[in-house]
């Protein structure tokens, strides 16, 4: 059964860097788009990030351009999200989730990262 | 980004209540409108897609209907694992996006 198992919730000050990973299982990683969203607590779930592992393209959303990336790890069917220069508004869960037709049909556990002083 | 709304952004309901919930688009997004159920704590969970497939494993008391700028998520029978926050969702367009959310609480 598909898998998506994101590593452990991360406790940051302003100005630090964090790396989010989403190791994938039960299905072919290189041939399903992954996405990262985050939600910060009480809104809606926020678009940020994709990449085709199997071809390397990815996006990121003109909101987050500059301080995240995104990329994947084939041979440990991973994806990565590096945040850097962290900031009290980037607390939030972050999620990543495989793209079918543009919806997510299969979702990570969350990880709740916490900015703060 | 294309806007999006949803009525009401809460709603309580006894078992058995037929509910509805409406998503509008700020701009049309053809058929391409997916409806997501989450609970605390929890990632959402995919009910429908295209605006009115019902996912594997979704119960029938799940049915959306729209295209355009408007939808609908209708749970007929209201049960008690409903209590949830429902979100719809355009992917026409990037960046994709979720409408505010609906809370739906059981009396």
């Amino acid at each position: 059964q598909v898998q998506l198992l994101q590593s452990g919730g991360e406790v940051k000050e302003p100005g630090a860097s964090v790396k989010l990973s989403c190791k994938a299982s039960g299905y072919t990683f290189t041939q399903e788009a992954v996405h990262w969203l985050r939600q910060a607590p009480g809104q809606r779930p926020q678009w940020m990030a994709w990449i085709n592992p199997g071809t390397g393209g990815s996006v990121v959303s003109q909101k987050f351009r500059g301080r995240f990336a995104i990329s994947a790890d084939i041979s440990a069917a991973t994806v990565f999200l590096d945040a850097a220069t962290l900031m009290s508004e980037d607390t939030a869960v972050y999620y990543c989730a495989k793209e079918k037709g543009g919806r997510y049909d299969f979702w990570g556990q969350g990880s709740l990262v916490s900015v703060s002083s | 980004d294309i806007e999006m709304t949803q009525s009401p952004s809460t709603l309580s309901a006894s078992v058995g209540d037929r509910v509805t919930i409406t998503c509008r688009v700020g701009q049309s997004t053809s058929h391409f409108l997916a409806w997501y159920q989450q609970k605390p704590g929890k990632a959402p969970k995919l009910l429908i897609s295209q605006a009115s497939t019902l996912e594997n494993g979704v119960p029938s008391r799940f049915s959306g209907r729209g295209s355009g700028t408007e939808f609908t998520l209708t749970i007929t029978s209201l049960q008690p694992d409903d209590s949830a926050t429902y979100y719809c969702q355009q992917y026409i367009n990037y960046p994709f996006t979720f409408g505010p959310g609906t809370k739906v609480d059981i009396k």
